[in-house]
């Protein structure tokens, strides 16, 4: 089962406009990963916000995170063309120090697929 | 640095048969994380291998399987495939599999069952 839920399920903007994706989740986590993945390929690694953290940035990429309701967002500024791809968000099971029975799992969200028309 | 490679990038098989699949990590990483994707379940974690043990796994039937060898390269097998098991492996890469750290992926293999 998935652990979060993304929202919306698609995006279609246009080229210099931003993006907002939401991510909620379920269980107590000690991070937070947002991955692109580009037509059914690989995943690629955006950025990862800790627990302990309300808000990183990353170059176009502004993440936050609020633990008390379980959501996270991912805004990309300025979005280009090439910015087309579905985008998860992925967390950790939080259970770490429990028997560490989460080692190298992430749970994933259903993914938002954004279309950013030139 | 080279990424995390998979083999092979594309394969067709009927049901019933098997198929093994194959993932070299980021030099230096230990921990191999394997996942499956469907367009209906999404991506759902099958297991993970460190120093050639399986550490965790997903909730998936004995038929997916997994190794790892000593230089950390993994491998998974699927025995007596179904039309169900039509789907992109993801294999990730990551130091040591710990929560703080970030899973590299790699390009998936596609999995056609006919």
């Amino acid at each position: 089962s998935q652990q979060g839920e993304e929202d919306p399920q698609a995006l279609s903007i246009q080229e210099g406009e931003n993006a907002t994706m939401n991510c909620s989740y379920k269980t107590s986590i000690n991070n937070l990963q947002w991955y692109r993945q580009n037509s059914g390929r690989g995943l690629v690694h955006l950025i990862l916000i800790r627990s302990n953290e309300r808000e990183k940035h990353s170059g176009r990429l502004r993440v936050t995170l609020d633990t008390s309701k379980k959501s996270s967002s991912l805004l990309i500024t300025a979005s280009r063309a090439a910015d087309t791809a579905s985008y998860f968000c992925a967390t950790d099971g939080g259970s770490w120090y429990a028997g560490g029975t989460s080692y190298g799992k992430l749970t994933f969200g259903q993914g938002t697929i954004l279309t950013v028309h030139p | 640095k080279a990424g995390v490679t998979q083999t092979p990038r594309y394969l067709i098989k009927t049901r019933g048969q098997q198929v093994t699949l194959s993932c070299s990590p980021i030099s230096g990483h230990r921990s191999v994380s394997w996942y499956q994707q469907t367009p209906g379940q999404g991506l759902q974690f099958l297991f993970e291998y460190f120093s050639e043990t399986q550490r965790n796994k997903g909730n998936f039937p004995g038929r997916f399987s997994g190794r790892q060898f000593s230089n950390s390269r993994s491998e998974m097998n699927v025995s007596t495939l179904e039309l169900g098991d039509s789907a992109l492996y993801l294999c990730a890469s990551s130091s040591s599999g710990g929560a703080e750290e970030t899973q590299y992926f790699g390009p998936g293999t596609r999995l056609l069952v006919l």
